[in-house]
């Protein structure tokens, strides 16, 4: 069975500009999160899909950050314009149901200098 | 709310020796709690996960974690550490109903010497 997929794994980019990152969820499961990572911390939740919809992005900065995730399947997070604090791994994670058990991909490690 | 602390953010062990990784939780509801262990450049991968039935739960590699709730403590535990198991764990609570998400602890760096 595939994993979750992302890309790119890597993006240097300098302040002010926009980044995307890409992720695939391993096929049939409903449920997909994204996390940042900041280097010392643990994974905070910035946007949890249930199919289509928005479960929860309590914690998702929406002057400068949007995700969707279309038909269900692959989504996107996008941060225009970038800051020096969004330096951070940036993780996607998908699951069947809702009791928590998550399966991360490998991440996306930005930099913006 | 929820809530997780891991008391000590880095631990050292010697190779064979006992590990033990502390997590306390808050959980204004029945929890679920999940150890995950993160190797680097790598995403996270589940260790073992406590679903409301034994209270002792056994994971991959070796490791194993109980639930104690008058204690709200959740630590993980291997009898012998092995050099392999040098990594970042973190401890992670949910709520056992509905759409819940997943909280995390703010990591333990395991180190093993030889």
């Amino acid at each position: 069975e595939a994993g979750v997929a992302q890309s790119p794994r890597y993006k240097i980019i300098e302040k002010r500009q926009s980044v995307a990152f890409w992720c695939n969820p391993i096929s049939g499961h409903a449920t997909l999160y994204w996390y940042q990572q900041i280097l010392g911390q643990g994974p905070k939740l910035l946007i949890q899909f249930q199919n289509n919809g928005v479960v929860d992005d309590s914690q998702l900065p929406k002057d400068r950050f949007s995700a969707e995730r279309l038909k269900g399947v692959d989504s996107t997070l996008k941060i225009q314009p970038a800051k020096l604090e969004d330096s951070a791994v940036y993780l996607c994670a998908s699951s069947l149901g809702t009791t928590g058990e998550l399966f991360f991909g490998e991440g996306s490690r930005l930099t913006v200098l | 709310a929820q809530s997780v602390t891991q008391l000590g953010s880095h631990v050292s062990v010697s190779e064979g020796a006992l590990v033990l990784l502390r997590c306390n939780y808050s959980s204004s509801v029945p929890p679920y709690l999940f150890w995950y262990v993160q190797y680097p450049n790598q995403g996270l991968q589940l260790l073992l996960k406590y679903t409301s039935a034994a209270t002792l739960v056994k994971g991959i590699n070796g490791f194993e974690a109980e639930f104690k709730k008058s204690e709200t403590s959740f630590h993980l535990t291997k009898p012998s550490a092995h050099m392999s198991d040098a990594a970042e764990y973190f401890c992670a609570v949910s709520e056992a109903s509905g759409y819940s998400t997943l909280t995390f602890g703010k990591g333990t760096m395991l180190l093993v010497s030889p």
